[in-house]
């Protein structure tokens, strides 16, 4: 069973920074594209930000680009997120997921979200 | 960026009922490259539909996707209970990837 978990989020002041995490399980981390997508509260959802099987081809949402790192380490089943120079609008709900296999940039796990909230 | 609108907003029904769901392009994606998703509140997403009409793992065949082009559309053929969501519709052809607002289905 294909299990995410995220973790990291906090309440952070404007300008400053945090490292989201996502640890998986159940299925060959290294096999898979991954994504962060976020949610405002109330609000539908964002992609993020998306890293291929070996970390070496990463995209971004231009509302984040310049500030946020998406970044994996395959030995440890593990993708980040580094968020850096934060804004009251990425307060949100954070999602990591998983790629599928006939669709790489479809969803096919989502992990239960780690809020960030930012604070002007 | 490819925008996405989804109509209606808000989709009032009853169980049994069939649910049509509209997704609309602001310019064509690439290889149908779209994708159904169907988020109950307090719950991450879940994949109903990629690929424009190829069911995800899992899911009932109540649950199909059609369309090309610029226009979609997620059927449900007779609501249960637990359909009773909000659902989005995403494109992955083009970066950015982007969604669309959602479709809140809820029992009339």
């Amino acid at each position: 069973e294909v299990q995410l978990v995220e973790s990291g989020g906090g309440l952070v002041q404007s300008g400053g920074s945090l490292r989201l995490s996502c640890a998986a399980s159940g299925f060959t981390f290294g096999n898979y594209w991954m994504h962060w997508v976020r949610q405002a509260p109330g609000k539908g959802l964002v992609w993020v930000s998306r890293l291929n099987f070996l970390g070496s081809t990463t995209d971004y949402a231009d509302s984040v680009k310049g500030r946020f790192t998406i970044s994996r380490d395959n030995a440890k089943n593990t993708l980040y997120l580094q968020m850096n120079s934060l804004r009251a609008e990425d307060t949100a709900l954070y999602y990591c997921a998983r790629g599928g296999s006939d669709a790489p940039m479809a969803y096919t796990g989502w992990g239960q979200g780690t809020l960030v909230t930012v604070s002007s | 960026e490819i925008v996405l609108t989804q109509s209606p907003g808000t989709l009032s029904l009853s169980p049994g009922e069939r649910a049509t769901l509209s997704c609309r392009a602001s310019q064509s994606i690439i290889s149908n490259y779209l994708a159904w998703y169907q988020q109950k509140r307090g719950q991450a997403p879940r994949l109903l539909i990629y690929g424009a009409s190829n069911r995800a793992t899992g899911i009932p065949d109540r649950f199909s996707g059609s369309g090309s082009g610029t226009d979609f559309t997620l059927t449900i053929s007779r609501l249960e209970p637990e359909d009773f969501a909000v659902y989005y519709c995403q494109q992955y052809g083009s970066s950015p990837i982007t969604f669309g607002p959602g479709t809140k289905v809820d029992i009339k």
